[in-house]
């Protein structure tokens, strides 16, 4: 499966600040990258769709204004969290689309840690 | 809407016990069911996966059978170790079409814990 990692792993920031996530996938021309939530204890939660060269689809409830979402190239999508409030504080994932068919596997990176206080 | 129900956790077991975590879906078609582990500290690992009914997913010791009746997808282990403690979660998606993505649907995660 394809190999996909995230910077930072954790970061610290104030109240107000904008932070960007990266999600790299290492081994794999990736179209189509996923970015997840995921709260203490809790399942995950879908946020956007990122589309290599376009703009991302965000689900309901999500503000695109807050989560800026850029996925310039094939290897390499981001996340920025602008003027953040200690309630973005979550656990972010991105997975990376494994093909298209059927199966539509994801294969998922570590995640990022983000606190604000 | 689609959706995935897990049996309430947490689940704590001794070594070498047998494993069962349940899992229920809603959906109105015939998706592509997927277990996915959570080691702490870590991203998720994709453990097994079933894409049409009365297959079997099995990896490292689990196993899983996709049931259309009963709509269900429930976890199984003869014997589980220590290092299985981890956030099980069940999963589905529906193909979208030849040219994009189905969306992953989670189930609420069971935490496992296994005791020496």
């Amino acid at each position: 499966g394809a190999v996909v990692s995230q910077h930072p792993s954790w970061v610290i920031c104030k109240s107000g600040t904008s932070v960007k996530i990266e999600c790299r996938s290492l081994d794999f021309q990736a179209t189509t990258m996923f970015w997840y939530r995921q709260f203490p204890k809790q399942s995950l939660m879908l946020m956007a769709t990122s589309n290599e060269g376009s703009k991302a689809t965000y689900e309901q409830g999500v503000e695109k204004d807050k989560f800026l979402i850029n996925h310039a190239s094939l290897t390499l999508s981001t996340l920025t969290v602008t003027s953040a409030h200690p309630e973005d504080s979550s656990f972010y994932i991105c997975s990376v689309g494994g093909g298209r068919g059927a199966y539509n596997e994801q294969f998922f990176g570590p995640g990022t840690r983000l606190t604000v206080l | 809407g689609d959706s995935v129900t897990q049996m309430e956790g947490p689940v704590t077991l001794s070594e070498e016990a047998f494993l069962t975590i349940n899992c229920t879906y809603t959906a109105t078609g015939y998706p592509s069911l997927f277990w996915y582990v959570q080691y702490p500290g870590e991203g998720l690992q994709l453990l097994l996966k079933a894409t049409k009914a009365d297959d079997k997913g099995s990896n490292k010791g689990f196993e899983a059978t996709y049931r259309k009746e009963t709509t269900s997808f429930h976890l199984e282990k003869g014997s589980v170790q220590v290092s299985d403690s981890a956030v099980y979660f069940c999963a589905l998606i529906f193909n979208a079409g030849g040219t994009s993505y189905g969306k992953l649907t989670f189930g609420q995660g069971t935490i496992l814990t296994v005791h020496p």
